[in-house]
């Protein structure tokens, strides 16, 4: 089955400590992205990938990092560094995702979530 | 930068209503994605509109696209139990390489 994987689904973090968060896909999509999820708000892009080895920062990218060395994972670092990291974490990915000034882009699948609690 | 108001943010309907759920965007929407998230779930696509008056239907699900473009309705008939969970819109934002998304609507179905 082709989808998009995400884990651990529950982690807990202590004050100080970095912990990565995994993403993988089969969909051969060339863009991955990672969202954060607050209660009662809508999502905000942390980083976002379109190619291998190239990423850009999103909204939110303080505190965070990620590496984009196969096109089938996009993990993500939460560094101490991030003042208030509990939330619910989500990965997507896209064929591509549209670059060159254009207005469309493709739809984004996303991964079952991970959610993460600072003790 | 583009912003995006659900409206109602919660919704509590009786199982056989029919509802409807309403993004509005700032400004003028050149995509509009409509997702379902069950709680501490990934989310589900459900429909892309991008051309303006543009409707789609899937079972019991119909999403329309606004003449000028700035605006979305989610509306579902006769709505079940399986359609609870929160419904989120999405549009391209910033060059087209990333989604902004809409707060969210709860959708609550008592039997």
């Amino acid at each position: 089955d082709g989808g998009i994987t995400q884990s651990p689904k529950y982690l807990f973090r202590k004050e100080g400590q970095n912990v990565t968060l995994s993403c993988e896909q089969n969909l051969n999509h060339d863009a991955m992205y990672w969202y954060r999820q607050d209660p009662g708000q809508g999502l905000r892009l942390i980083y976002y990938s379109h190619i291998v080895n190239d990423f850009q920062k999103g909204d939110i990218a303080e505190g965070y990092s990620v590496s984009r060395e196969k096109k089938e994972s996009f993990p993500l670092t939460v560094t101490s560094a991030q003042k208030n990291p509990t939330a619910f974490y989500l990965c997507a990915s896209s064929i591509e995702g549209r670059a060159g000034g254009t207005t469309s882009t493709d739809t984004q699948y996303f991964g079952p979530g991970t959610r993460l609690t600072v003790l | 930068s583009q912003e995006l108001e659900q409206s109602p943010q919660s919704l509590i309907v009786q199982e056989g209503k029919n509802l409807t759920i309403n993004c509005t965007s700032s400004k003028t929407l050149y995509g509009l994605y409509w997702y379902k998230q069950k709680y501490g779930e990934g989310l589900i696509f459900l429909m892309m509109l991008q051309k303006g008056g543009e409707e789609k239907s899937h079972e019991k699900i119909t999403a329309k696209l606004d003449e000028k473009k700035q605006q979305s309705s989610l509306h579902i008939t006769a709505s079940q139990p399986s359609h609870a969970g929160i419904y989120l819109c999405g549009a391209p934002s910033g060059g087209a390489q990333k989604l902004v998304f809409g707060q969210g609507t709860r959708l609550t179905i008592n039997p």
